[in-house]
């Protein structure tokens, strides 16, 4: 079973400009997720799809981001325009359920750092 | 707020020993609890999952549980140096459709050879 693909792997960019992040869950998931992790910290949930409903995007700048989940199936992370606080790993994660025990499996995330 | 706490290391244990890492919750609420293990650089891979009161045991891991002092520990027998790693604790939280992981900060574990 093929895994949580994201791309790029890296990527830098100058402030105030803007960037995309692509996710391929694992087939057959409904639900997906962005996280944004911080040097030093643990992940934080940015924004959660259920098929291609946002459930829960509490957590995300909606000033500057943004997501979208078409057909369902792959979704993209966009930054307009970068700050220097968003140097992060950008996760993607998805889950075959929504239940008290769903498990979530993780891309291997995307770099960016904003200079 | 909803938060879950780790003191974030690093820990550093002898190969052979057993690592204890501890994890604590403020929401009562939450009905499972996850441990990843992540490497320098790479995803959070899940090592391991506990969602009663107890001890849940997989190989040399050993999940603890208990609920009434909101207390999650994950216990590591005979470390590998390949276990050097930081260990992410999280609890799930989950109302409708939301399926949320609150994640603790990390400890890093390093086991010397």
């Amino acid at each position: 079973e093929a895994g949580v693909a994201q791309s790029p792997r890296y990527k830098i960019i100058e402030k105030r400009q803007s960037v995309a992040f692509w996710c391929n869950p694992i087939s057959g998931h409904a639900t997906l997720y962005w996280y944004q992790q911080i040097l030093g910290q643990g992940p934080k949930l940015l924004i959660q799809f259920q098929n291609n409903g946002v459930v829960d995007d509490s957590q995300l700048p909606k000033d500057r981001f943004s997501a979208e989940r078409l057909k369902g199936v792959d979704s993209t992370l966009k930054i307009q325009p970068a700050k220097l606080e968003d140097s992060a790993v950008y996760l993607c994660a998805s889950s075959s359920r929504t239940s008290s025990k769903n498990i979530q499996y993780f891309g291997a995330g995307t770099r960016l750092s904003v200079l | 707020q909803k938060e879950v706490e780790q003191n974030s290391g690093p820990l550093s244990v002898p190969e052979g020993a057993i690592a204890s890492l501890n994890c604590t919750y403020s929401d009562r609420g939450s009905q499972s609890f996850f441990w990843y293990r992540q490497y320098s650089g790479k995803s959070p891979e899940l090592i391991m999952s506990i969602y009663s009161n107890g001890d849940k045991e997989d190989g040399r891991f050993t999940a603890q549980l208990n609920k009434a002092s909101q207390y999650v520990s994950l216990l590591i027998r005979d470390s590998q140096p390949s276990d050097s790693a930081t260990y992410l604790c999280a609890g799930g939280f989950y109302g409708g459709a939301t399926n949320k992981l609150i994640f603790g900060t990390g400890t890093l574990l390093a086991v010397q050879p």
